[in-house]
């Protein structure tokens, strides 16, 4: 069974930085995209940013590019999304998400961790 | 860059048929594949429609999808509605290695 579980999400200060982890079981971690998505209590999805299997391809939606990294570690299963230069707007849910292939669509997700960014 | 838009709601009484739109801007809906995810509150979205047509493992077939390209948008149609149905509705494509979705449409069942 595939499981995507997030970790790291906190109340944080406008201007500060955070990392998320997203450890990842139930499936060949190194065959696939992952990604990061958002959701703004009560407001839709938003793809934040994808890697691809090996790294080789990286990107970003144009509200992040620039402020978070994403990266992986396939031999631990583990997806990151480094975050830096918080702003307000940053504040949602945080979803890992397994894409089906290379950066296609996204079939399993896991349960969010809440980034708040507030004084 | 690719877009897509969803009307903000929908609404229907069980047993009917509703359909949601998903309309393309900055592209043609026929050149990229659109997937189709219900998302419950407090859960996690789950795929019901991939590649345009197909219906993701364990979907009732009361969920089907279509694209029109001279609307230039994509449409999920649930039939027979339920009250289980009443949830989020988003579509989803990928440009250029980036997802992208729409804003969701929220599906009241009256």
């Amino acid at each position: 069974e595939v499981q995507l579980v997030e970790s790291g999400g906190t109340l944080v200060q406008p201007g500060g930085s955070l990392s998320l982890s997203c450890a990842a079981s139930g499936f060949n971690f190194d065959d696939y995209s992952m990604h990061w998505v958002r959701q703004v209590p009560g407001k839709g999805l938003e793809w934040v940013s994808g890697v691809s299997w090996n790294s080789a391809t990286v990107a970003y939606a144009e509200s992040v590019r620039g402020r978070f990294t994403i990266s992986r570690n396939n031999g631990g299963n583990f997806l990151y999304l480094q975050m830096t230069s918080l702003r307000v707007e940053d504040t949602a849910f945080y979803f890992c998400a397994k894409d089906v292939g290379h950066l296609r669509f996204p079939d399993h997700w896991g349960q969010g961790t809440l980034v708040t960014v507030s004084p | 860059n690719f877009m897509l838009t969803q009307p903000h709601s929908v609404s229907d009484s069980p047993g009917k048929t509703v359909t949601i739109s998903c309309t393309a801007t900055s592209g043609s809906i026929v050149s990229h594949f659109i997937q189709w995810y219900q998302h419950r509150p407090g859960g996690t979205p789950i795929i019901v429609i991939f590649e345009d047509t197909k219906r993701a493992s364990g979907v009732p077939d009361r969920f089907s999808a279509s694209i029109d390209g001279s609307s230039n948008s994509a449409f999920l149609t649930i039939s027979g509605l339920k009250t289980e149905d009443e949830a989020d509705y988003y579509c989803q494509s990928y440009d250029r290695d980036s997802w992208v979705f729409g804003g969701g449409t929220k599906l009241t069942v009256l």
